[in-house]
């Protein structure tokens, strides 16, 4: 069983939606929490970070984690053509250190 | 100013060859991180840096993968006698110190004939 689970998708929405994106993990330990995302033929890009339990917002996007039953979210609000994209969740287990990432699902907004 | 670089872009390589991949972080970024990414996959950690010192190396596959960074700035990884298995993206991220986001570079895509 892989540390992090994600759903693959492809997760498909009209423009407007709202998103939701999770992971499960299973390694108690991990404490910062991060989603990426990445567009095709390109790097995973920062889009949120979450240090702990809680909720943080971004715009249209907020991140919850939930330690206690070891679930992470991201929702995308008025999703736009422009969210098409891999999102990949990544967590560690300190402040430095290797990132243990998702398989990524695969998001697209069609208009 | 500038992000993660990676060189090359593309390397296709025949079985048995060596190669080397070098990774140029943003600059003053203290640690440097090397990741593989295979196709629908997301990342998976090979080894890390902060400054020269190699922290982690837990995530190489085997003792043919090897990275170095002598100066505490460019980091190279090289593979030895590569195998087709080894085909993949290769990506590295830098962070500066103090940060917990890592910043990734634009990967190198490494295919073993």
């Amino acid at each position: 069983q892989k540390e992090v689970e994600q759903d693959p998708g492809p997760l498909s929405v009209p423009e407007g939606a709202i998103v939701s994106l999770n992971c499960t993990y299973s390694n108690s330990a991990f404490q910062y929490f991060m989603w990426y995302r990445q567009y095709s033929r390109k790097g995973p890009e920062l889009l949120m970070y979450t240090y702990s339990s809680g909720n943080k917002e971004d715009g249209r996007f907020t991140a919850q984690v939930d330690k206690s039953s070891k679930y992470i979210s991201l929702f995308i609000r008025d999703s736009q053509p422009s969210d098409s994209a891999t999102y990949l969740c990544a967590m560690k287990r300190t402040s430095y250190g290797k990132l243990t990432f998702g398989q990524g699902t695969i998001l697209t907004v069609h208009p | 100013g500038a992000g993660v670089s990676q060189s090359p872009r593309y390397k296709v390589t025949k079985r048995g060859q060596d190669v080397a991949l070098r990774c140029d972080p943003i600059s003053g970024h203290v640690s440097l991180y090397w990741y593989r990414q295979a196709l629908g996959q997301g990342p998976e950690f090979l080894t890390y840096f902060n400054y020269e010192a190699q922290q982690d190396k837990s995530g190489l596959p085997n003792d043919r993968f090897s990275a170095e960074r002598p100066e505490g700035s460019i980091s190279t990884l090289t593979i030895q006698r590569t195998e087709q298995r080894d085909s993949a993206m290769y990506r590295c991220a830098s962070s500066p110190v103090g940060q917990e986001t890592q910043y990734f570079g634009p990967g190198t895509r490494l295919l073993v004939l």
